[in-house]
């Protein structure tokens, strides 16, 4: 199947701070999705991109699809406690299937 | 908010026993999709469903797993017969296909013992 090399693994970071994290791939993705699980739930949709290039926002909250579709990449401004979590990325190929990167485990200090 | 909806949330079984997971997608979504999700592996797709045909199933072990959608509201994941490595949580996700995101039910815990 398609590999997703998402980084880093883990963060450990202040209240306030801001956050960043990518995903790359060895193959052309049609969309890029990033998810936000929380324990004990599945994962939860933040932000959908659908044209290579688009930056598309959700608050405060920040992704971008590359421009050569094999990236995309998350930044959180101003991090709150409720941030914390474990966020996914996930390409859509060209047979409509999800592949999911290894996750990114937030931690944020108050 | 329309959700997808998974039962049972915990299953705890013995090795050997027949194990039934069942998915209620979002209404109009036509695709869905079946994940398992353990701390080594990540998510891995198991099963993948248009229209409630099988379109794709090569990540699912075949000799034990089945995956069927006797109809558009419930996808069914069952394991016959369930060992240990089969314990970590599964996901079904549906969606309305191309670019379309996938929305996720708060998945089953399996724990074989």
């Amino acid at each position: 199947g398609q590999q997703l090399n998402q980084s880093p693994q883990s963060m450990f970071i202040q209240e306030g701070e801001d956050v960043s994290m990518n995903c790359t791939s060895s193959s052309i993705f049609n969309t890029w999705l990033w998810y936000k699980q929380d324990p004990g739930e599945g994962p939860v949709l933040l932000i959908a991109l659908y044209k290579a290039g688009e930056l598309t926002s959700n608050g405060r909250l920040t992704a971008q699809f590359g421009i050569t579709r094999k990236d995309s990449f998350l930044n959180i401004s101003a991090s709150i406690p409720s941030d914390v979590g474990i966020y996914f990325c996930a390409g859509q190929d060209n047979f409509n299937k999800f592949y999911f990167g290894s996750g990114t485990k937030l931690n944020v200090k108050p | 908010d329309a959700r997808v909806t998974q039962t049972p949330r915990h299953k705890v079984t013995e090795m050997g026993q027949e194990v039934t997971m069942r998915c209620q997608p979002i209404l109009g979504h036509n695709t869905v999709f079946w994940y398992r999700q353990t701390m080594m592996q990540g998510l891995e797709l198991l099963a993948y469903f248009r229209n409630r045909a099988p379109l794709d199933d090569s990540g699912m072990p075949k000799d034990r797993f089945s995956a069927e959608m006797p109809d558009a509201t419930l996808a069914t994941l069952k394991i016959q017969p369930s060992e240990p490595r089969d314990s970590a949580v599964y996901f079904c996700a549906s969606g309305r296909g191309v670019e379309s995101p996938l929305h996720f039910g708060n998945g089953t815990r399996l724990t074989v013992t």
